[in-house]
């Protein structure tokens, strides 16, 4: 079946430190793949997103590129802030499929 | 515009009794989705309504679940005689059409059910 394997955490950083965040994923065909952000008290926002091999998502400083060959899409930003404080999930929907399927999620806390 | 809310906030409830979940999709969203976030589980995929009709409810996890979706807005996620494994915080997310590549799934704040 399809699935999710992220980084455990939680991941602990410095202010300005880089950040890598690792997802692999298994499914059939090319699924689309997501980077979804929960900021504490708040609901699940979608961060980036990418729907076809080698296609880069990105947004507020973060990047994904969408491996095929290595079946990955793994988070990364230059320099990380207090305020990405937060759990991030990474996900896909398969094609042809309604459903996301997450990964476990980490946790990330950013020190100043 | 509003987004996706979700009611109540919060559920305490005594084991064995029934609870139903309330989901407001953003307007003119045609897709809604139950999702459930557990210490254990994760966040699991439970049903997804396409209108008024629920063509995968491969994630419900027992006859004990069963959902609804009325006039092609809200929905409501029925648990009766409810478990302390159902604990968990329940999202609803709604997206705007047929999934297709890229749809975006926008979540609400969810709902904390609490099984004493």
């Amino acid at each position: 079946g399809n699935s999710v394997t992220q980084m455990e955490g939680p991941v602990t950083l410095s202010e300005e430190a880089f950040l890598t965040i690792n997802c692999t994923y298994t499914a059939t065909g090319y699924p689309s793949l997501f980077w979804y952000v929960q900021y504490p008290g708040e609901g699940l926002q979608l961060l980036l997103k990418a729907t076809k091999a080698d296609d880069k998502g990105s947004n507020k400083g973060f990047e994904a590129t969408y491996r095929k060959e290595t079946t990955s899409f793994h988070l990364e930003k230059g320099s990380v802030q207090v305020s990405d404080s937060a759990v991030y999930f990474c996900a896909l929907r398969a094609s042809g499929a309604q459903k996301l399927v997450f990964g476990q999620g980490t946790r990330l806390t950013i020190n100043p | 515009g509003a987004g996706v809310s979700q009611s109540p906030s919060n559920k305490v409830t005594e084991k064995g009794k029934d609870v139903e979940l309330r989901c407001d999709p953003i307007s003119g969203h045609t897709a809604l989705y139950w999702y459930r976030q557990s210490l254990g589980q994760g966040l699991e995929f439970l049903i997804y309504f396409q209108g008024n009709s629920a063509p995968d409810k491969s994630g419900l996890p027992s006859d004990r679940f069963s959902a609804e979706r009325t006039g092609g807005s809200v929905s409501t996620l029925t648990i009766q005689r409810t478990q302390q494994e159902d604990s968990a915080v329940y999202l609803c997310a709604s997206s705007l059409g047929p999934p297709g590549r890229g749809d975006e799934q926008y979540f609400g704040p969810g709902t904390r059910l609490t099984v004493t």
